[in-house]
């Protein structure tokens, strides 16, 4: 058990470029989900896949967000058209269906310039 | 809705001194789940405990230990004998069983600091 991975760990980008992230679960985890945590804030929910469904998505994420779990297994964060507001901290954690508690990733912190 | 208060945002206790970290939580249901988590300078969470709605027993582990009333609808986390290690910020979360979906709804925090 490797634990949740997340790629790239930093990401600085010019406002309006389109940035991609990718979250790898514990491998036995069916369920995943993505979680924002801006500075001074608890996380916020973005979106969550069961298996390669994705089945709820927050009000958080416009249109310039999209989500993608290919085959169930890493599952990619996409941000088109960059905004200043954009610039957080970008988590991702999954579980199985038999517990509860989420592991968490050690996120991507993105910085829009 | 549902909600999570952490009404401390920061405290700082001098090592060895015990701390209690508040949570107060708001839902609807009647079946749901508490956490804590740990998230360290480096920023990863680190999952510490969950309770469910129907288990009001306090829980302790080593130098922690939870103090969950239904009646008050709090969720408090007690340190006991501080380290320097045990600096981080701590999240309260809730999650409510929505059709296999968990998410986790989150407090603001509480940031912690021993003082050697």
């Amino acid at each position: 058990d490797t634990g949740v991975s997340q790629d790239p760990r930093h990401k600085i980008t010019k406002r309006g470029q389109n940035v991609t992230f990718r979250c790898d679960p514990i491998s036995e985890h069916n369920r995943l989900y993505w979680y924002r945590q801006t500075l001074g804030q608890g996380p916020e929910f973005l979106t969550y896949f069961q298996n390669e469904a994705q089945l709820e998505k927050s009000r958080l994420l416009s249109d310039r967000f999209s989500a993608e779990r290919p085959k169930g297994s890493f599952s990619t964060l996409e941000i088109q058209r960059t905004e200043q507001g954009d610039s957080a901290m970008y988590l991702c954690a999954s579980t199985t269906g038999e517990v509860y508690e989420q592991y968490f990733g050690p996120g991507t912190r993105l910085t829009v310039t | 809705a549902q909600k999570v208060t952490q009404a401390q945002t920061e405290i700082s206790v001098v090592e060895k001194e015990d701390v209690t970290l508040d949570c107060v939580y708001e839902t609807r249901d009647t079946t749901y789940y508490l956490f804590w988590y740990k998230q360290p300078p480096s920023g990863e969470l680190v999952f510490l405990i969950r309770r469910n709605s129907f288990d009001e027993q306090n829980e302790i582990s080593g130098r922690y230990s939870w103090n969950f009333q239904k009646s008050t609808s709090s969720f408090n986390f007690t340190i006991t004998a501080s380290q320097v290690v045990d600096s981080a910020v701590y999240f309260c979360a809730l999650s409510e069983t929505n059709f296999g979906n968990e998410k986790l709804t989150f407090g603001t925090g509480t940031r912690l600091t021993i003082i050697p």
